[in-house]
């Protein structure tokens, strides 16, 4: 059972917006600021979208955003595209005993 | 530009053992610490742990420490995981990923997928 947890899938038709949760608790998502998203599409490596729960890395769309309430955050992606369809992770650091917790991951469809 | 490549696919039979490279370029090599992570089949991603290539220290998941070892090669800018006695579920996909400060991944090898089969 993973650490964070997430929808297994969410969909959206093209040009609509979605947005993922990822809930995690005092311990990790609670405290820190250092919830990143990742994208992964069969065969390919996985791809930072956001990291420190809201920042963009060089080159990922503004599409893409981050925010945190509490033990939750969310990953929105606004404007939804064909090339969207991944599965998308959420990411947490967990503390000196646990440093590094990952979602469950969620199936982003485009309907 | 930033480049992580990994070496090649690996066919192991249950309780052999793999290890798996990394070869960086394009940055400081000794300047991030790199971490290992797996993707098995209809699973979701998972962190098997670190190294500090500065200072050698490493992390583990609690569990997989008693099976992995993670090591650099400075001379040629190369990490390295080792997996000891694999079982069938350790087939995966193994990626290495530039790990910053702030524990967060931004940058990613192409993969290793290691199958563990009799």
């Amino acid at each position: 059972q993973s650490a964070l947890t997430q929808p297994a899938s969410v969909s959206g038709s093209p040009g609509q917006s979605i947005t993922i949760s990822c809930t995690g608790t005092s311990s990790d998502i609670g405290t820190y600021n250092l919830v990143s998203w990742y994208q992964h599409k069969p065969g390919k490596a996985p791809k930072l979208m956001i990291y420190e729960v809201s920042k963009w890395p060089s080159g990922v769309s503004n599409r893409f955003s981050g925010s945190k309430s509490g033990n939750t955050a969310s990953l929105t992606i606004s404007g939804l595209q064909a090339e969207d369809e991944a599965d998308y992770y959420c990411c947490s650091y967990g503390g000196s005993e646990t440093p590094v917790v990952f979602g469950g991951g969620t199936k982003v469809t485009v309907l | 530009q930033v480049q992580l490549v990994q070496s090649g696919a690996e066919v192991k039979k249950p309780g052999a053992s793999v290890k798996v490279s990394c070869k960086s370029s394009g940055y400081s090599f000794s300047s991030y610490s790199v971490s290992w992570v797996r993707r098995a089949p209809g699973q979701g991603l998972e962190w098997l742990g670190w190294i500090n290539v500065y200072n050698g220290v490493t992390r583990y998941a609690q569990n997989l420490q008693d099976r992995v070892t993670m090591t650099t090669d400075t001379s040629t800018n190369t990490a390295y995981m080792e997996l000891r006695s694999l079982r069938s579920d350790d087939t995966a996909v193994y990626f290495c990923a530039r790990t910053t400060i702030f524990t967060y991944f931004d940058y990613w090898g192409q993969g290793t997928l290691v199958t563990v089969s009799s």
